[in-house]
């Protein structure tokens, strides 16, 4: 079965300054789908960001990018020039284009 | 365009008592989902829905029971609530991809809601 690993569960950054969030997966697949939902104290999920697997190029949306290493199987997103509203907690996620597995998520706090 | 949402956002319930959770999608996405969020664990799929009428088993689906009747909802059932199912329920959609890799792809999530039992 397939894992999603975010080894940090906090972390902190200064406003204005550059965060990366770490994720790892396990997978045998080589086409999937990989994801960075933000979870704001409102509770909703929003996307962040996506990257498809067969796609080299890094996924990057204004200030989110993320830095794909497929035969690391790693999937980390860089949040740079951070902002009181990226304070929130991530969630790395992975799917084989069915379920989505999820990462247990990282705290980011970001200071004034 | 509401995207989805979810009723209610909020319940408590006894132990023993049932209740039903009501998705909505107006995307017409084939799939859907339902979640549980607990502390420190992420997102776990209990039940999910490839098309109206079908349904399937997620990683935890004892307890839940699901329905699809209609394309654009998505039921989740409690029978016999108990207290491990005190959580934050979280319905999803998502449309069917059928170009390049085919399948689900981004999912989009309703706003959660808080679930707790006495």
């Amino acid at each position: 079965a397939q894992t999603v690993t975010q080894s940090q569960p906090e972390m902190s950054v200064q406003e204005a300054e550059t965060v990366t969030l770490s994720c790892t997966y396990d997978t045998s697949e080589s086409d999937y789908y990989l994801f960075w939902y933000k979870q704001p104290p409102s509770r909703q999920m929003i996307l962040v960001i996506r990257q498809e697997a067969y796609k080299q190029q890094n996924a990057t949306e204004n200030r989110f990018s993320v830095n794909f290493q497929k035969a690391a199987k790693s999937f980390s997103l860089k949040i740079s020039d951070s902002q009181l509203g990226d304070a929130a907690m991530y969630f790395c996620a992975y799917s084989d284009g069915n379920k989505l597995v999820f990462g247990a998520g990282t705290i980011l706090r970001v200071k004034s | 365009n509401a995207g989805v949402t979810q009723t209610p956002k909020f319940r408590v319930l006894k132990t023993g008592q049932s209740m039903t959770l009501l998705c909505a999608q107006d995307m017409n996405h084939e799939y859907m989902y339902w979640y549980r969020q607990d502390p420190g664990m992420g997102l776990r799929l209990i039940h999910y829905s490839v098309g109206e009428g079908t349904t399937a088993k997620g990683e935890v689906p004892d307890g839940y029971n699901v329905s699809r009747l209609k394309k654009q909802n998505f039921l989740l059932g409690l029978e016999s609530a108990a207290p491990s199912q005190t959580s934050v329920y979280f319905c999803a959609s998502s449309y069917y991809r059928t170009w390049g890799r085919s399948g689900t792809d981004t999912q989009y999530f309703g706003p959660g809601t808080r679930l707790t039992v006495l």
